[in-house]
């Protein structure tokens, strides 16, 4: 199974850019990349996903290396209200199972 | 449209009882998935149900069995509850079509709490 490693915290400063890098060097090719992130005893909330093109929506950008190796999430400015948990998720196969690993805990500060 | 609903949301239950969860995906969504999320093992993966048919198993015991609904609407069956069940169960629902990137949209889960 396609595996993802993501450091265990950030700190960011309120207003400012998170980036949240992501490893996933076995990726297959018609794997995707998904970004959900977990505010405290919710359910985990979609994000953004890709393939091999950059993406964006209004919440984030999604940027993916060529060799799509790995990917960074951006969230452009960052607010305290994006403190989570962010998981970065490599969709395996063709069944509709995601591996959640541990997470980046972002903390947004004042 | 509405959202995952997931009832109940709070639950207390005693060693050995059983315990059914309840999931009303996404109207028009035909998947339905169950995630058990503890502080130690994180979110794990139980099963999905997809037309009424269970298409993917995780590693989880036999205690632990679901089903899906003409509706769609899932339930989850965890019998013979032990101590080690405490945990928030997340369900998540998606249009279900293999081979296409389509995502999931979770509930706000059942919280479980076995004394």
């Amino acid at each position: 199974d396609a595996k993802t490693t993501q450091p265990p915290s950030m700190d960011c400063a309120e207003g400012r850019a998170a980036n949240l890098p992501c490893n996933h060097s076995t990726i297959s090719g018609n794997e995707y990349v998904y970004w959900y992130r977990q505010i405290h005893s919710q359910g985990p909330q979609y994000i953004i996903h890709g393939l091999k093109n950059n993406e964006t929506n209004e919440m984030a950008s999604l940027i993916i290396t060529e060799d799509r190796k790995s990917s960074t999430l951006i969230l452009p400015h960052a607010t305290l209200r994006d403190t989570a948990v962010y998981y970065c998720i490599v969709r395996t196969d063709n069944f509709n199972k995601f591996y959640f690993g541990s997470g980046t805990k972002l903390n947004v500060k004042p | 449209k509405a959202g995952v609903t997931q009832t109940p949301r709070y639950l207390i239950k005693t060693r050995g009882q059983q315990v059914t969860l309840s999931c009303s995906p996404i109207s028009g969504h035909r998947s339905v998935s169950w995630y058990q999320q503890t502080p130690g093992q994180g979110l794990q993966f139980l099963f999905e149900y997809f037309s009424e048919t269970q298409r993917n198993k995780g590693n989880f015991p036999g205690r632990f069995s679901g089903r899906q609904f003409s509706n769609s609407r899932s339930e989850m069956n965890v019998s013979t509850l032990e101590l080690g069940d405490s945990a928030l169960y997340l369900c998540a629902s998606s249009l279900g079509d293999r081979g296409r990137d389509y995502g999931y949209t979770f509930g706000s889960g059942t919280r479980l709490t076995v004394v």
